[in-house]
């Protein structure tokens, strides 16, 4: 079993709809999520982390963890052409695991 | 702005050859990390380092050796290139105790011929 999965892509949503990401790991000494864009031919760029339970905002950006259950999500509001790219989570411990999820591809259509 | 530069974007080696890959940050981190990505199969961890001259295999460290001699600097080494490492490869460096952010170089393009 993979350490952090993510839900099967890729995700097709119209220009203006919630975009709903998810993730889920194995491992419960994840302490910190993260979530990561990667635009075709370019590196990851951190968009969002996370460290508690609950819900974090951040302009059209909400991230969701639920430790209990070992998920964590990713929502785009008002989705936008300019968010079509893969979408990496990422969960990290302190004692060296350090696993990215294999990735979404999110293609938002006008 | 944390600044991590790899130094060679694009390269084409040939098989057999030693190849190096650089990479330097700014932003004084602990950590440093390599990973490479491929079409399907994701960031797959190579190595990483913790701390000047410490080093510890990832999930594919086959194939390559690092380096760590400076604190800003973290070099990827190729012994004998191989096509199958054919890849875009990523540096990317942490502060404090792993699971911190991470952030990312802008990528090499190796080719291996």
């Amino acid at each position: 079993q993979k350490e952090v999965e993510q839900n099967s892509g890729p995700l097709s949503v119209p220009e203006g709809a919630i975009a709903s990401l998810n993730c889920t790991y194995s491992d419960r000494g994840s302490q910190s999520f993260f979530w990561y864009r990667q635009y075709s031919g370019k590196s990851p760029e951190l968009i969002m982390s996370i460290y508690s339970n609950g819900d974090k905002e951040d302009g059209r950006f909400t991230a969701q963890l639920n430790k209990a259950s070992q998920y964590v999500s990713l929502l785009i509001r008002d989705s936008q052409p300019s968010d079509s790219a893969t979408y990496l989570c990422y969960g990290g411990t302190s004692y060296g695991k350090l696993t990215f999820g294999q990735g979404t591809i999110l293609t938002v259509h006008p | 702005d944390v600044k991590v530069t790899q130094s060679s974007r694009y390269l084409v080696k040939r098989t057999g050859e030693k190849v190096f890959l650089e990479c330097v940050q700014d932003m004084d981190h602990e950590n440093m990390f390599w990973y490479r990505q491929d079409p399907g199969l994701g960031l797959r961890l190579i190595y990483f380092s913790y701390d000047v001259k410490m080093k510890e295999k990832g999930d594919i460290p086959e194939g390559y050796s690092v380096s760590r001699e400076k604190k800003e600097r973290f070099s990827l080494i190729l012994e004998s290139a191989s096509t199958n490492q054919t890849s875009m490869y990523l540096c990317a460096s942490s502060a404090g105790t792993l699971g911190n952010t991470i952030y990312f170089g802008e990528g090499s393009w190796l080719t291996v011929v």
